[in-house]
């Protein structure tokens, strides 16, 4: 059981390149949701999924994309990086999309984008 | 809109002290609060949570209790230890598992 995977772990872009973080999990979980962690902002949701073929926005969902085709992929998309992207993203996923569940990290992923 | 407020870090003691992160929060309608634990370099862990009025949630030595009358989950522990070295995170969620974030708070215990 290997939980919560994030790929890559480290990843440096041009301003306006794009590319995929991918996120899996193999626990059968309906709710997956991205966050981004800047220093001294906690993490901030970006966008979320409460079953596969449905997504909807979180609090700062400027310049991604999602989509959930199967139960445990949710990759998140970067159509035109900018420096203000630069920062670690972790992907969580749930049980149940109900309040009060454990959410189950990934191990994040550094983005650097020049 | 919902927000978590954090003790501002970062917290440096000493091994056994006594710890303390306070924290409170503003929501509408009853939350679920949680303490999540990122170690370096590793992804968040659920630490404890507390999910009604009253509850007080524990785990490995750590404890909350949820006051709904003060709108705080304080997390606190008697005797820290090094390995207790990690960045702190207190959230809430209010349905659908949007979880908010306070800042975190980093916390160093040295020998």
């Amino acid at each position: 059981n290997a939980g919560v995977t994030q790929t890559p772990k480290f990843q440096v872009l041009k301003t306006g390149q794009s590319m995929t973080l991918q996120c899996a999990q193999d626990m059968n979980h309906e709710y997956m949701s991205w966050y981004r962690q800047d220093p001294g902002m906690g993490l901030r949701l970006i966008h979320y999924s409460v079953g596969a073929g449905i997504t909807d926005q979180g609090e700062v969902p400027n310049g991604y994309n999602v989509s959930r085709s199967t139960t445990e992929d949710f990759p998140l998309r970067l159509l035109s990086a900018a420096p203000s992207q630069t920062s670690v993203y972790f992907c969580a996923s749930s049980y149940s999309p109900s309040g009060g569940r454990e959410q189950y990290f990934g191990p994040g992923t550094r983005l650097t984008v020049t | 809109g919902d927000s978590v407020t954090q003790m501002e870090g970062p917290v440096t003691l000493s091994e056994e002290a006594f710890l303390t992160i306070n924290c409170t929060y503003t929501a509408t309608g009853y939350p679920s609060l949680f303490w999540y634990v990122q170690y370096p370099g590793e992804g968040l862990q659920l630490l404890l949570k507390a999910t009604k009025a009253d509850d007080k949630g524990s785990n490995k030595g750590f404890e909350a209790t949820y006051r709904k009358e003060t709108t705080s989950f304080h997390l606190e522990k008697g005797s820290v230890q090094v390995s207790d070295s990690a960045v702190y995170f207190c959230a809430l969620s209010t349905g659908a598992q949007k979880l908010v974030f306070g800042q975190g708070t980093r916390l160093t215990i040295n020998p």
